[in-house]
């Protein structure tokens, strides 16, 4: 069955750095692009970034551009979150997605279970 | 960017109760807008995408409707399992913004 698994999360102090990893299984990773959405405490989901099938195409939210970046390994099927210049608004579970398309409506069918990514003194 | 905002914010109601969600774009976006349920420990699940389709598994008593810009998540007949907050996505733009949410508790 479709399955992401994230990885690396952990506590991490202001200033610092993090990578995440997005494992996939159970489909074919290279035909999908990935999103990373996050969830600070108490707070909604936040679209973070996203990563073309072909890795060519990134995007990001504009509170982590030019501190995040994403890249991808088709033969590992995982995708990566880099995340530098760590603040404490960025303490949150970070969500790997599938991006499918289906009608000509793009959406997140698949999701894994969240990596928890802390940033404190 | 596209703003996405959501109607209420929360939400009490009684198992068997007709509920509405509103969720309104700040633009144009067509239909290309999702729901998502969320449940705490848990990622969101997908529930309805092009502002009108049910995902696979996802049990008939959930709807959703388009009215220009603004969207509408119904769930009729509610169930214990249905308490849980919900998302309004748009995917018209390839960042995908959500709405705040809106929490659906139990009276």
């Amino acid at each position: 069955q479709v399955q992401l698994v994230e990885s690396g999360g952990g506590v991490v102090r202001p200033g610092g750095s993090l990578s995440l990893s997005c494992t996939a299984s159970g489909f074919t990773f290279r035909a999908y692009a990935i999103h990373w959405v996050r969830q600070a405490p108490g707070k909604g989901l936040e679209w973070v970034s996203l990563i073309s099938y072909d890795g060519f195409n990134k995007q990001f939210a504009d509170s982590v551009k030019g501190r995040f970046s994403m890249s991808r390994d088709n033969s590992k099927d995982t995708v990566y979150l880099q995340l530098n210049s760590l603040t404490v608004e960025d303490t949150a579970v970070y969500y790997c997605a599938r991006d499918s398309r289906a009608s000509e409506s793009n959406y997140f069918d698949s999701w894994g279970q969240g990596a928890l990514v802390t940033v404190s003194s | 960017d596209i703003q996405m905002t959501q109607s209420p914010s929360s939400l009490s109601a009684s198992v068997g109760d007709r509920v509405a969600i509103t969720c309104r774009a700040s633009q144009y976006i067509s239909s290309f807008l999702n729901w998502y349920q969320k449940k705490p420990g848990t990622p969101p699940k997908l529930l309805i995408y092009g502002a009108s389709t049910l995902f696979s598994g996802v049990p008939s008593r959930f709807s959703g409707s388009r009215s220009g810009t603004e969207f509408t998540l119904t769930i009729n007949s509610l169930q214990p399992e249905d308490f849980a907050t919900y998302y309004c996505q748009q995917s018209y733009t390839t960042l995908y913004s959500f709405g705040q949410g809106t929490k659906l508790d139990i009276k």
